[in-house]
């Protein structure tokens, strides 16, 4: 079957560095996304990645391994409204996103 | 990027009565588009794939007649619930992709939250 892993909530301090890793296991591959979303809103897309590679925007990476089947969010600089549900999603091969359960990220002051 | 306008965003309606629920494209011409189903604190959950000028694709356990789709343009997609129940009450949120375009990435509108009393 088909399989996205996220861990469930992760905690962060304001002005610190935060790392949201997903590990995938579909049926092709046809590239990653991540996305934000806040609560009660729609998903924003934050990032795509489809070969292996660390691609950078502002304060916020993402990053591939096709032949772990793992990816990883990287956000920097962490600010109070970056506090939201982050959701990684893998395109298959009939290019339909599988999406993860998302990571609940909580800043702190 | 590409907009995509859903619309309403919020509706309350009475236990058995039915309500439809637009999604438009704004500046692209979309074949494909998407419904998704996200019960609190969860994921999406895909519920169909809305074909232009065929019949939607259905997911697995989702109830076709209850949840019909007409997708009548290349610009708009229709998700009408039938007989509301409060179990339906959701947020249901629309995406779609500018494949004439290439692109892989889904725009999403902005959802709507459905209350059912």
């Amino acid at each position: 079957g088909q399989n996205i892993d996220q861990p469930t909530e992760m905690t962060a301090t304001e002005g610190a560095i935060v790392q949201i890793n997903c590990t995938y296991q579909t049926s092709g591959f046809n590239g990653l996304f991540w996305y934000q979303q806040h609560a009660g809103e729609a998903p924003t897309f934050l990032s795509y990645n489809v070969l292996d590679g660390l691609e950078e925007k502002g304060r916020f990476s993402s990053f591939l391994s096709r032949s772990k089947g793992y990816s990883y969010l990287l956000l920097k600089e962490l600010q109070m409204k970056d506090s939201a549900s982050y959701l990684c999603a893998v395109m298959d091969s009939n290019y339909q996103l599988i999406w993860g359960a998302g990571t609940k990220l909580i800043i702190k002051p | 990027g590409a907009v995509v306008s859903q619309h309403p965003s919020r509706v309350i309606c009475k236990s058995g009565t039915s309500v439809k629920i637009e999604c438009r494209s704004l500046d692209f011409q979309a074949t494909t588009m998407f419904w998704y189903r996200q019960f609190p604190k969860k994921s999406l959950m895909l519920m169909a794939t809305s074909n232009e000028g065929s019949k939607a694709t259905y997911e697995q356990g989702v109830e076709k007649d209850k949840f019909l789709i007409n997708h009548a343009s290349l610009t708009l997609s229709t998700l009408t619930v039938t007989s509301a129940h409060p179990e339906d009450s959701s947020f249901y949120i629309c995406s779609a992709r500018d494949t004439d375009r290439g692109d892989t990435e889904a725009f999403f509108g902005q959802g709507t939250r459905l209350t059912v009393v």
